[in-house]
Formats: C-alpha cells, structure tokens, sequence
C-alpha cells in the first residue's frame, strides 16, 4: 500500500512564526502535492511538484514556499504564519499521467494548524 | 473561477436507497474525473474514476457517469450504507499529467 506520512497531525503556531509542514511518501512517487481544505471551499492547490528541485505553483501559493531535495520528501514552508493560514493541510503523491495511469493521488493524513 | 462546480454542499439518504452525487465542470481540457471520499481528520481516499473516452464505469456499488456534452458526471451509490456517510470531492485533470483540480465537496448522511 501507499503511505503519505505528514509529520504533524495538530499544530498551534502564533502570527508570525516559520512554519514547516513535512510529508513523505514510500512509493517512488514522482509528484508531490500540497492542497489546504477549507469549509465551503473544498481542496484547493497550493504546490506541487513533478520532480526533484522542481516546483511549480498552484492556484493559491502565496503566503507559502516548498522544498524537494529528495524525490520521497515535499516540504510546505509558511514564512510568516497569519490568521488566514488557519487550515487543515493535506500532502498528497502521484504517478504521472499516461501509460494506463489515471494520476490518482494518495493523500495523508492531514495536518490540521491553528494561527494565533 | 471554480472549474468543478458541486452545488449540492450537503445529501441525505435513506440506508439502502441510491445516492446520486453531482458535478458540474467548465474546462473542456478535463479527461479525467475522479471521485475521492474523505471521512472527518482523515485524509480524502480514491473511490473511483472515468476517463473521457467512456461515459460510465462501474466498481460495486459505485457507478459514475459522464456527460461531456453538458459537461457533468455523477455518482451513484447503491445500495447506500451508513458507512458512506462522509464528504465526497470530485476531481479533474487534463491527459497531460496536470494537476487535479477538486470541486467543493458534498457532505453526504446515510440514515439508518
């Protein structure tokens, strides 16, 4: 089976704090995947990325950055935390598209953070 | 602009009837819709997936049907069990290995 690990199921951060969300996964998975899930606004990308080193924004990457130094690691970084930020964030990891594959993703478990 | 639309936030059920969950998509890129299920403080799981070249496909109790002429696709569960009760997200992706782009959810209540 696939597993996603996020680091941090619950986290409490105060306004301002640097934040680091940590997921793995053990699948050899090239893409990597974070998404916030907000009520009434359902899964909304933030980052992602399709290989190594590599990163590409999502519909709503402001506020945050990411790191991939390693193929099974995608780090979501919030530089200075704020109210808004208050989420439950979930990391998610894919094949490629193509080759019989539908790129279905395998999400964790969620980190659930709270910005003072 | 919100490309997946799912405009029913909430459905309830009598156990053992069908559910039908809905989904409305505006990008005529999409190919590939998927269905994901997610249980509270867990994170979404597949459930099932079409590709555009088919119009339904089936896998036990869930089937889901596409329409791409009125840009919409379905979800039928039956017969509709408690243990469904959970939030449901549609999502779509274009055959170039894009990203998935999720709907709102619909929180579906399985009454016993």
């Amino acid at each position: 089976d696939v597993k996603v690990t996020q680091s941090s199921r619950y986290l409490v951060k105060r306004t301002g704090e640097k934040v680091f969300l940590e997921c793995v996964q053990d699948m050899d998975h090239e893409n990597m995947f974070w998404y916030r899930q907000d009520p009434g606004l359902g899964l909304r990308l933030i980052y992602f990325s399709y290989d190594v080193k590599m990163k590409e924004k999502g519909d709503i990457p402001e506020g945050y950055s990411v790191s991939r130094e390693k193929k099974e690691r995608f780090s979501l970084i919030l530089e200075s935390a704020s109210t808004n930020q208050t989420s439950m964030y979930l990391c998610a990891s894919s094949l490629p598209l193509g080759g019989g594959n539908t790129g279905e993703l395998f999400f964790g478990e969620g980190s659930r953070l709270t910005v003072l | 602009d919100q490309q997946v639309k799912q405009n029913s936030p909430s459905l309830s059920v009598q156990e053992g009837r069908i559910s039908i969950l809905n989904c409305d998509y505006t990008n005529s890129m999409f190919d590939y819709f998927l269905w994901y299920k997610k249980y509270p403080a867990e994170g979404p799981t597949f459930l099932i997936s079409i590709s555009s070249i088919k119009d339904k496909n089936e896998d036990g109790r869930f089937t889901v049907f596409l329409n791409k002429s009125a840009k919409h696709l379905s979800l039928h569960i039956v017969p509709s069990q408690p243990g469904d009760s959970a939030v449901y997200f549609c999502a779509a992706s274009r055959s170039s290995g894009d990203k998935l782009t999720f709907g709102t959810g619909t929180r579906l209540a399985v009454r016993p």
